[in-house]
């Protein structure tokens, strides 16, 4: 079966400093992968998404990038992180042709700049 | 940009009342998902609905999808403490290319 693992579950970290979030995926061979920022009130914010290795589409400007250096590992990264980056990361798979397939969540990552 | 609109936003009832939440869209959705989601975890799928006028039902949930495949429902029978939750509904345009799009939720709280 497939399993999706996320880390650190909680983080604070002070503005301008570097994150790094990282996702795995297990069971699984060259999924689709997600990156969503959840704000109270916001819904679920498509940020990055990936359809295989180096391969990154970015939904929204901002300050923050992704990476996909193997097949099943997905990170989220930022040189220097704002006040408005704080909110509750979510990485997700797909399988499929498109990115409108049925998507499962990780745990996800409660960030919080100070 | 298609649109999902939740409602309500906020449900408070009391264990064993019934319950019906409603997921809308002017836009014609190819699939729509439905996530419960509880405090601190990432959504977990509950359903894929796929054909229009479908029906699902997992144990006390009962899910519709809209004969013009715009819209959805999720009916909670005979509610319990454990339904609480924030359940989100996503849908996806045909072919899937341009994602998933995703309501705000409703956040569902079941009163002993």
């Amino acid at each position: 079966s497939q399993t999706i693992h996320q880390w650190p579950a909680t983080l604070v970290q002070p503005v301008g400093s570097p994150l790094s979030l990282e996702c795995t995926v297990e069971g699984t061979s060259n999924p689709n992968l997600y990156w969503y920022r959840q704000a109270a009130g916001r819904g679920l914010q498509l940020l990055f998404y990936s359809v295989g290795i180096g391969q990154i589409s970015s939904e929204v400007p901002q300050n923050l990038s992704a990476s996909r250096p193997q097949d099943r590992q997905f990170i989220l990264s930022s040189k220097k992180l704002l006040l408005s980056d704080s909110g509750f990361y979510l990485c997700a798979w797909s399988v499929g042709a498109g990115r409108g397939d049925t998507q499962y969540f990780g745990p996800g990552t409660r960030l919080t700049v100070l | 940009t298609q649109l999902l609109e939740q409602s309500p936003q906020f449900l408070s009832i009391q264990e064993g009342e019934n319950l019906t939440v409603y997921c809308n869209s002017s836009s014609v959705f190819s699939s729509l998902q439905w996530y419960r989601q509880e405090p601190g975890e990432g959504p977990v799928l509950l359903v894929t609905v796929v054909t229009g006028g479908e029906v699902k039902k997992l144990k006390r949930l009962t899910f519709q999808f809209g004969d013009a495949r715009k819209d959805s429902s999720l009916h909670i029978t005979a509610a319990q403490p454990g339904d609480t939750g924030l359940y989100l509904c996503a849908g996806a345009t045909g072919g899937g290319a341009d994602g998933l799009t995703f309501g705000k939720g409703t956040h569902l709280i079941i009163q002993p």
